[in-house]
């Protein structure tokens, strides 16, 4: 079993829909998880962080966190043709930033048409 | 904010050859890790060091790999021989556990091909 799974995709949406991205992961003891995009060709950008059980919001992204299901999600609202990339879901194992090991799904593919 | 600088941006070698991928992390970042990522496995953690010093190597493929943090300002990851299968794109990432920043920030990565 991987650490970090993720769906491949890819996701194609319209221009304008919700995005949901899923990750699961297998250490129960993950305290931190993140959300990372990438553009083709470059380097993974942090979009979100989430610490504690329920939703984060910021702008157009929500961040879904269920540690007893140890899923984490990410919606992504009105999404734009520009919002097309790899999504990563990214899980820091251990408590806090102890272990500072940062482990990463393969990423979704998503895609937005207009 | 100048980022994480990584250099070459690509290199291309031949089989049996060393190289040598560079990182300047963040001023002021304690944190340093190097990845590796390819299509088929995503993004790997090869090593990461905490104030200069290696803390985890577990993830380094084989004795081939070797990384090294001299300062704080500089961290090398060598490749002697380097073998077709050591194509991918190399990231390193810094971060600042003390500031309280979340998640890291990446380089521009380093793209390696061995032929």
């Amino acid at each position: 079993q991987k650490e970090v799974e993720q769906n491949s995709g890819p996701l194609s949406v319209p221009e304008g829909a919700i995005a949901s991205l899923n990750c699961t992961y297998s250490d129960r003891v993950s305290q931190s998880f993140f959300w990372y995009r990438q553009y083709s060709g470059k380097s993974p950008e942090l979009i979100m962080s989430i610490y504690s059980n329920g939703d984060k919001e910021d702008g157009r992204f929500t961040a879904q966190l269920n540690k007893a299901s140890q899923y984490v999600s990410l919606l992504i609202r009105d999404s734009q043709p520009s919002d097309s990339a790899t999504y990563l879901c990214a899980v820091n194992k251990g408590y806090g930033g102890a272990t500072n090991k940062l482990i990463f799904g393969t990423g979704t593919l998503l895609a937005v048409q207009p | 904010d100048a980022g994480v600088i990584q250099s070459p941006r690509h290199e291309v070698t031949e089989m049996g050859q060393e190289v040598t991928l560079r990182c300047k992390p963040i001023s002021g970042h304690d944190y340093l890790f190097w990845y590796r990522q390819t299509m088929m496995r995503g993004l790997e953690l090869l090593i990461y060091f905490n104030n200069n010093v290696p803390i985890d190597d577990s993830g380094m493929p084989e004795d081939r790999f070797s990384a090294k943090m001299p300062n704080a300002s500089f961290s090398t990851l060598k490749i002697q021989p380097s073998e077709p299968r050591d194509s991918a794109v190399y990231f390193c990432a810094s971060r600042s556990f003390r500031q309280g920043k979340d998640g890291y920030t990446f380089g521009s990565g380093t793209r390696l091909t061995v032929v």
